[in-house]
């Protein structure tokens, strides 16, 4: 059964702070991990990562996958209070076509 | 563009009451549909997945059934409810061949009494 860990469950910080997400996965067929951020309602997606050690990065958020360790890392620098939400990752398994999701760490950042 | 509608937003039932969620999804032929339950403080649980019309697949044994009756027509449904029904469903779909980023629906958060 595919399986995917997040750590730590929760964060709390400081605006101005950097942070690092964790991700685990054991997966079958594995194709890609993806990340995604959850405010309200909605997941949206932040970053598919295929290969091991390119990272990739959109503004303040930058995330890396290491294919040997089966893990990722997601990084936000300089955090703001917008940041603040739920960060989801999944394993896909691209036999079964679909996600294993992890239960997700929630990040708040305090002004 | 695509979009993805889900409803109803919210939705209050008694145990025991019938369920119908709807999701639809715009702008794309072929998609691959899924619905997701979120506990809260808990990561999502694939419930049901779709490659086709009239084609699921079930990931957990439980009271609660899917339906594919168009392409981009996707209903999750329950004859009876269970108070462990309550949480938040969500609705995705996403292209096929291979492709694995999902598009998630605003969802549907269910409280069971």
């Amino acid at each position: 059964e595919d399986k995917v860990v997040q750590s730590p469950l929760s964060l709390v910080v400081h605006e101005g702070d950097t942070v690092t997400l964790n991700c685990s996965y054991e997966v079958t067929n594995f194709r890609s991990l993806l990340w995604y951020k959850q405010e309200k309602k909605a997941p949206t997606f932040l970053f598919m990562l295929t290969s091991s050690g390119i990272e990739k990065k959109s503004g303040r958020l930058s995330s890396i996958l290491d294919k040997k360790e089966l893990f990722s890392i997601l990084n936000i620098t300089a955090t703001q209070t917008g940041d603040s939400a739920v960060y989801l990752c999944a394993g896909h398994n691209t036999n079964a076509g679909k996600s294993t999701f992890g239960d997700g760490t929630t990040l708040t950042v305090k002004p | 563009s695509q979009t993805i509608h889900q409803w109803p937003a919210t939705l209050v039932q008694p145990v025991g009451s019938p369920l119908s969620l709807e999701c639809t999804v715009e702008g794309t032929s072929n998609p691959n549909l899924y619905w997701y339950r979120q506990a809260a403080g808990r990561g999502l649980q694939l419930l049901f997945y779709s490659v086709g019309i009239g084609q699921i697949s079930s990931e957990v044994p439980q009271n609660l059934s899917a339906s594919r009756p168009q392409d981009r027509q996707f209903i999750l449904s329950s004859k009876k409810l269970l108070l462990s029904d309550s949480g938040f469903y969500l609705c995705a779909w996403s292209r096929i061949l291979g492709w694995v980023e999902q598009f998630f629906g605003p969802g549907t958060r269910l409280t069971v009494l």
